[in-house]
């Protein structure tokens, strides 16, 4: 089945910290995977995406890399700042079309 | 352009009782998703609609849950009767065409059941 498992949260860094977020997945055939950011107040929106194997996600200084060999998606970032004080999904999208989320891991970042 | 908007923010009601959410998907996407989180669990896919058809509704709960998607355009999700388990943030999402196309989601439905 498909399935992901991302880092417990929550997590609380101090400002220009070094930052990941840990993921994994389960699935079946080739998925897509995503990183979604949940501010407070708003919806889900998209961080960033991975299509294939080795491909790199990249937006607002967060990467992840598609890893097939160790079935991960980890995100990083190399200094965070109070604005990215978030919840962060992590997902990926099969044939079915219907994206599998983790559970979510807020991060608090201090000034 | 305007987003994906869902109505209302908030609901609390009592167990037993009705409860209709609204989502109005971004203007032109055939596509549309319900998901849900519970309880800080991991955000659950609920249904698909490609215009008013049901794509798959294999997320669905139960037979407590009704969506619909009239014309193609805004979708309800009913939940008659509620149960204290519903509770939690009901979101929609939206996109243009299959296939790995970014899903664009809604700021979310909170509901509570009492």
């Amino acid at each position: 089945g498909n399935s992901v498992t991302q880092m417990e949260g929550p997590v609380t860094l101090s400002e220009e910290a070094f930052l990941t977020i840990n993921c994994t997945y389960t699935a079946t055939g080739y998925p897509s995977l995503f990183w979604y950011v949940q501010y407070p107040g708003e919806g889900l929106q998209l961080l960033l995406k991975a299509t294939k194997a080795d491909d790199k996600g990249s937006n607002k200084g967060f990467e992840a890399t598609y890893r097939k060999e160790t079935t991960s998606f980890h995100l990083e970032k190399g200094s965070v700042q109070v604005s990215d004080s978030a919840v962060y999904f992590c997902a990926l999208l099969t044939g079915a079309n219907n994206l599998f989320f983790g559970t979510g891991t807020r991060l608090t970042v201090i000034p | 352009e305007a987003g994906v908007t869902q109505f209302p923010s908030h609901s609390v009601i009592e167990k037993g009782q009705t409860v209709t959410l609204r989502c109005d998907p971004i203007s032109g996407h055939d596509n549309l998703y319900w998901y849900r989180r519970v309880m800080g669990k991991e955000i659950k896919f609920l249904l698909h609609f490609v215009k008013e058809s049901k794509q798959d509704e294999s997320g669905m709960p139960n037979n407590r849950f009704l969506a619909e998607r009239t014309g193609g355009t805004y979708s309800t999700l009913k939940v008659q009767p509620a149960e204290l388990e519903d509770s939690g943030v009901y979101f929609c999402a939206s996109s243009q065409e299959l296939r790995g196309n970014e899903q664009f989601f809604g700021p979310g439905t909170r509901l509570t059941v009492l």
